[in-house]
């Protein structure tokens, strides 16, 4: 069982549309990251978020952190090709130090 | 800045061989982390290491070992190779490991097949 889900599992949407992904815990995380990556790379962090209720914004990409820091979302306005990629959530639990759990991922494909 | 490096970055590997990979942080960076993603477990946590100590292991059985260097640089082996090791291995590295600040920066990783 993951700790953190990601959900949908995968979306397909077509260029200039709207997506949100999620991210749900039942386990308070000090701090959470968002990460992208493309096939055959490794994960690129795209950001960190801390304090509960936390908004912040990266060009197109919204993220939120839910007030009980339990969870988060990632919002992307008018998708372009280029953000295609597989979206990774990770946390930090309070008290499991050096060490980030993952989501399962959500594979977002944004056609032209 | 140079991102981090693995090398190598690929690897084909028979059953019961064994295999090190390597992982070079981010100058400055004096936490490694690494983790092995395969398609039905997603990324898993293997262990962490810090001014050459492992602070924190994930649950993966005894065949995965690591180690860290003065100068940074990290090793992973796996011994006695089965099957399900086939993987892409990540290595990451962070500079600050403050709680709020635990941010890592991956490298491109080392898919190894296992035959």
């Amino acid at each position: 069982t993951q700790l953190l889900e990601q959900s949908p599992q995968f979306l397909s949407i077509q260029e200039g549309e709207n997506l949100t992904v999620y991210c749900n815990s039942s386990s308070v995380f000090s701090s959470l990251q968002w990460y992208r990556q493309e096939p055959g790379e490794g994960p690129v962090l795209l950001v960190t978020v801390v304090t509960g209720g936390e908004v912040k914004k990266l060009k197109r990409l919204t993220f939120q952190f839910g007030d009980a820091r339990k969870d988060s979302s990632l919002h992307i306005t008018a998708a372009q090709p280029g953000d295609t990629g597989l979206y990774l959530c990770a946390g930090e639990v309070d008290g499991n130090d050096y060490k980030l759990s993952f989501g399962a991922g959500t594979t977002v494909t944004v056609r032209a | 800045k140079a991102g981090v490096t693995q090398t190598p970055r690929y690897l084909i590997k028979t059953r019961g061989q064994q295999v090190t990979l390597s992982c070079s942080p981010i100058s400055g960076h004096r936490s490694v982390s690494w983790y092995q993603q395969t398609p039905g477990q997603g990324l898993q946590f293997l262990f962490e290491y810090f001014s050459e100590t492992q602070r924190n292991k994930g649950n993966f059985p005894g065949r995965f070992s690591g180690r860290q260097f003065s100068n940074s640089r990290s090793e992973m082996n796996v011994s006695t190779l089965e099957l399900g090791d086939s993987a892409l291995y990540l290595c990451a590295s962070s500079y600050n490991r403050l709680p709020g600040s635990y941010e890592q920066y991956f490298g491109p990783g080392t898919r190894l097949t296992v035959t």
